[in-house]
């Protein structure tokens, strides 16, 4: 079956530096998302993505934050300069279409020290 | 106020006991989709239901589009069930982004 992929598994990171996390999408999908889990709270939306540009973002997505789908099949997310509380499990979710089920990654757990 | 809420929070069973996680929501919804998130933070789809009842073996979810409600059932307990259970709405308009509930963190004993 197919399945979203996510790398790396697990990142530690200094505050300030830059951390870029990667989604590998299902291969006919055609929209993606970045949702985060802190430790302990529920998961949040952060952005969605669309015919290569952002079609919905929440407050969280803020200037620190890009997406990317750099060729056919990666979906990036960066975060410029991070922060102590951008600690969080970062998922990746596709959809092939509106109206079915969305397929999440395994995702990414960031330690920012 | 959160969109979508969980009930219980926390539940403790005993093996073959039926549980029942109830959600309610106060947006309107396309869709309600039922995930289960295990203790390594991974997360899976179990049900996406619009309307109606739909079955998976021993899970069975039902939703009320009326009364904003949805539950989900296990039957026959068993331990391996032991995980976070999360309820999440596909909004209606916008690009079909997810709005979770807090989760119900179940725990099966044998």
């Amino acid at each position: 079956e197919p399945e979203v992929t996510q790398t790396p598994s697990h990142q530690v990171t200094q505050m300030g530096q830059e951390v870029i996390l990667r989604c590998v999408p299902i291969s006919n999908h055609l929209y993606f998302y970045w949702y985060r889990q802190i430790l302990g709270q529920k998961v949040e939306f952060l952005v969605s993505f669309y015919n290569n540009e952002i079609s919905e973002k929440s407050e969280i997505f803020d200037d620190q934050f890009s997406v990317e789908r750099p060729d056919g099949s990666n979906f990036t997310l960066k975060i410029r300069s991070t922060k102590l509380e951008d600690s969080a499990m970062y998922f990746c979710a596709s959809i092939r279409s509106f109206g079915e089920t969305q397929y999440f990654g395994p995702g990414t757990r960031l330690l920012v020290l | 106020k959160n969109e979508v809420e969980q009930s219980p929070q926390n539940l403790t069973a005993q093996e073959g006991e039926f549980i029942t996680i109830n959600c309610s929501y106060s947006v309107g919804i396309s869709a309600l989709h039922w995930l289960q998130q295990h203790p390594g933070g991974g997360i899976v789809s179990l049900f996406m239901l619009s309307s109606g009842k739909k079955k998976h073996g021993r899970l069975i979810a039902t939703i009320n589009i009326q009364e904003k409600h949805s539950s989900l059932h296990i039957t026959a307990s068993h331990p391996r069930d032991s995980a976070v259970y999360i309820c999440a709405a596909y909004t209606q308009g916008g690009s079909e982004k997810l709005v979770f509930g807090k989760g119900t963190k179940l725990t099966v004993n044998p």
